[in-house]
């Protein structure tokens, strides 16, 4: 069965201690990963988009990495405006749309 | 530039009664979405459409109902609204349907409270 699994569920940082989230995938044929970022009472918003393993992109503080069971989001010095959920996504091909089929997110706190 | 705006934010219901969320994006996209998140469990999509005149199915549709209205418009409706269906509803757009380099816009979400 395909499926997306994030963790940890929360962490907690001190600003500028540097850690990663994992989200670890079963998907045959991935066709893209997908990072978004959530703030409270806000929609998800689009950070990067990972296609092959070996790929990285960056924003900022943020790196996102890929392979072919899993992604990491790298998360260097960081500060209290990154306090968030960020959820990964893959896509599952449906009918005549993605469906993306979401991980349950990761909670990050930093502490100031 | 609103993007992706959702009506409305809040809402109480009784079991029973009936409602519909609206959504409208000013992005000229051709695809539209609805979510609901659960906490626990990520975001779920109820429907989608592709394109405009066009609907289909997601992960979890049963006990709603869609109408593509128009480009910018997409509303879910809730015919007899139960408390399994009390989540946060996300609509998003996405410039097109069927490819992967083409990331969706979230609203900011409906949050619905069925007692």
């Amino acid at each position: 069965e395909d499926q997306v699994t994030q963790s940890p569920e929360a962490l907690r940082l001190q600003e500028g201690e540097s850690s990663s989230l994992n989200c670890s995938y079963t998907v045959s044929g991935l066709r893209g990963l997908f990072w978004y970022r959530q703030d409270p009472g806000k929609g998800p918003e689009f950070l990067f988009t990972l296609y092959s393993a070996g790929e990285e992109k960056e924003k900022e503080r943020l790196k996102a990495t890929l392979t072919k069971k899993e992604s990491f989001l790298h998360i260097t010095a960081p500060k209290p405006e990154d306090s968030a959920t960020y959820l990964c996504a893959v896509p599952l091909r449906s009918g005549s749309a993605r469906q993306l089929t979401f991980g349950s997110g990761t909670q990050l706190t930093v502490l100031p | 530039n609103a993007g992706v705006t959702q009506t409305p934010k809040f809402q109480v219901l009784k079991t029973g009664q009936s409602m519909t969320l609206q959504c409208a994006q000013d992005m000229n996209h051709n695809s539209m979405y609805w979510y609901r998140q659960d906490p626990g469990m990520g975001l779920r999509l109820i429907y989608y459409s592709a394109s405009e005149g066009t609907t289909d199915k997601g992960e979890v549709p049963n006990g709603y109902n869609v109408s593509r209205l128009n480009k910018r418009e997409f509303s879910l409706r809730l015919e007899s609204a139960a408390p399994s269906q009390t989540s946060v509803y996300f609509c998003a757009s996405s410039a097109l349907a069927g490819t992967e380099n083409s990331p969706l816009h979230f609203g900011n979400g409906t949050r619905l409270t069925v007692t």
